[in-house]
């Protein structure tokens, strides 16, 4: 059974770091190039990074351009997401999908004071 | 990048059909693109990509009930025999340059 279960949201203050994790089992993590797509609750989706295989190639959307890393372990079958300098328009629930044919349930990062 | 294009609300009955619209943007007809389900509270779930022939391949585990297909700049997905488990918002998803992922905007479907 493919699963892919994220970790790590919470709440942490405006300009803060959070780093987000993805382990995923049931599939070949290492042939994925994985994405990380969030939304604001009651809101779409929209994607934030991703990430090629082998980690050679890395993309990410205006928004979290130079705040953002993402990154992966094939060894450990992990996904990453280190969040710096966090704001209030952040907020949402973070999903990590695999070639966006399989997605995780999501972890719910809340920026506030 | 291209822009997708979905209304934002549909609703049919039980037992009936729906047919969900994304149109893709102006020059880019030949794009392929993926519908995804989202029922409350849920992560996203992948339904099919389609391609600009109408040529469809479904995710594992979807019914058959959900079918996809293609017109000019406008992609499709048809679910027949509604149920209320159909209750959920769908997304057609596109790919941009560089393999960057763009989402339309949802269309939230309602089972009366």
């Amino acid at each position: 059974e493919v699963q892919l279960v994220e970790s790590g949201g919470g709440l942490v203050q405006p300009g803060g770091s959070l780093r987000l994790s993805c382990a995923a089992s049931g599939f070949t993590f290492s042939t994925y190039w994985m994405h990380w797509v969030r939304q604001v609750p009651g809101k779409g989706l929209v994607w934030v990074s991703r990430i090629n295989s082998d980690g050679s190639s890395i993309s990410y959307a205006d928004s979290v351009k130079g705040r953002f890393t993402i990154s992966r372990d094939n060894a450990k079958n992990t996904l990453f997401l280190q969040m710096n300098s966090l704001r209030a328009e952040d907020t949402a629930v973070y999903y990590c999908a695999a070639g966006v044919t399989y997605w995780g349930q999501g972890t719910l990062v809340t920026v506030s004071s | 990048q291209p822009v997708l294009t979905q209304s934002p609300s549909a609703s049919a009955s039980l037992g009936a059909s729906v047919k969900l619209t994304c149109t893709l943007s102006s020059g880019r007809r030949s794009y392929a693109i993926a519908w995804h389900q989202q029922r409350p509270e849920k992560g996203p779930r992948y339904l099919m990509n389609i391609n600009s022939d109408g040529s469809h391949s479904k995710g594992d585990g979807i019914p058959d009930r959900f079918s996809g297909s293609s017109s000019g700049a406008e992609r499709y997905l048809t679910i027949s025999s509604l149920q209320s488990e159909d209750e959920a918002d769908y997304y057609c998803q596109t790919w941009g340059t560089g393999i960057l992922v763009v989402f339309g905007g949802g269309t939230k479907l309602t089972v009366l």
